[in-house]
């Protein structure tokens, strides 16, 4: 498709659940983001991918988070035993290295979380 | 460490002012720096994205410029209106690893 897309685009699940959320980046992008965004607060780094380097996890804010990139396009980003903490708007954004002008980040719309 | 910095963190104005926010990063070892803009509630949107290479880009109202040298940016917006109330996010692409290093925002208003 034209753009990053993510879903579901809202999710609620009760406390204690797992839940899955995906994202499609745009086409041969081989850089690809999870931030999550909590009400009023800025962007919070999770993971970063870009190609088939080791992914950099050093966001993850515990052990019940783990993303995956399957074959360097679709991740899913999966949170165990869900915690109403982990209530937010989890963004992905997708790019391709390189220095022309289409080489920027797209974000997709997010998918919003709501833990009950 | 790169490390950026937006200024001011938070701006209102009349509708119609001409108004500059600014962004400035510590490493000038960067391949693009992009601007992007948050309504509340929604996701980012891209603005515009210069190059390393660049002084410039522009869109519509939206001017962009980056002096590398001197680790700036900053963002033009002419005529301003209403619907240009937003939070407005800088960040550059670093070389290194092509990660995307933040600012925390300028908040700007555009009160009728």
């Amino acid at each position: 498709g034209a753009g990053v897309s993510q879903s579901p685009s809202n999710k609620v699940t009760e406390k204690g659940k797992d839940v899955e959320l995906r994202c499609d980046p745009i086409s041969g992008h081989t850089a690809l983001y999870w931030y999550r965004q909590s009400l009023g607060q800025g962007l919070e780094f999770l993971i970063y991918f870009q190609g088939n380097s080791a992914p950099d996890k050093s966001g993850l804010p515990s052990d019940r988070f783990s993303a995956e990139r399957t074959g360097g396009s679709v991740s899913t980003l999966t949170i165990q035993r869900t915690q109403q903490e982990d209530s937010a708007v989890y963004l992905c954004a997708s790019s391709k290295p390189g220095t022309g002008l289409d080489y920027g980040y797209t974000f997709g719309s997010g998918t919003r979380l709501t833990v009950v | 460490k790169q490390e950026v910095t937006q200024i001011p963190a938070a701006l209102s104005v009349p509708e119609g002012e001409n108004l500059v926010l600014n962004c400035s990063f510590t490493d000038s070892a960067i391949y693009n720096l992009q601007w992007f803009r948050q309504d509340p509630g929604k996701g980012l949107t891209s603005l515009l994205l210069i190059q390393s290479s660049q002084r410039e880009q522009t869109s519509g109202r939206l001017n962009a410029s980056l002096d590398k040298s001197s680790g700036r940016s900053t963002l033009y917006i002419a005529a301003s209106q209403p619907g240009d109330s937003a939070t407005y996010l800088c960040a550059v692409i670093r070389r290194s690893n092509y990660q995307l290093i933040w600012g925390a925002g300028t908040k700007l208003i555009i009160k009728p």
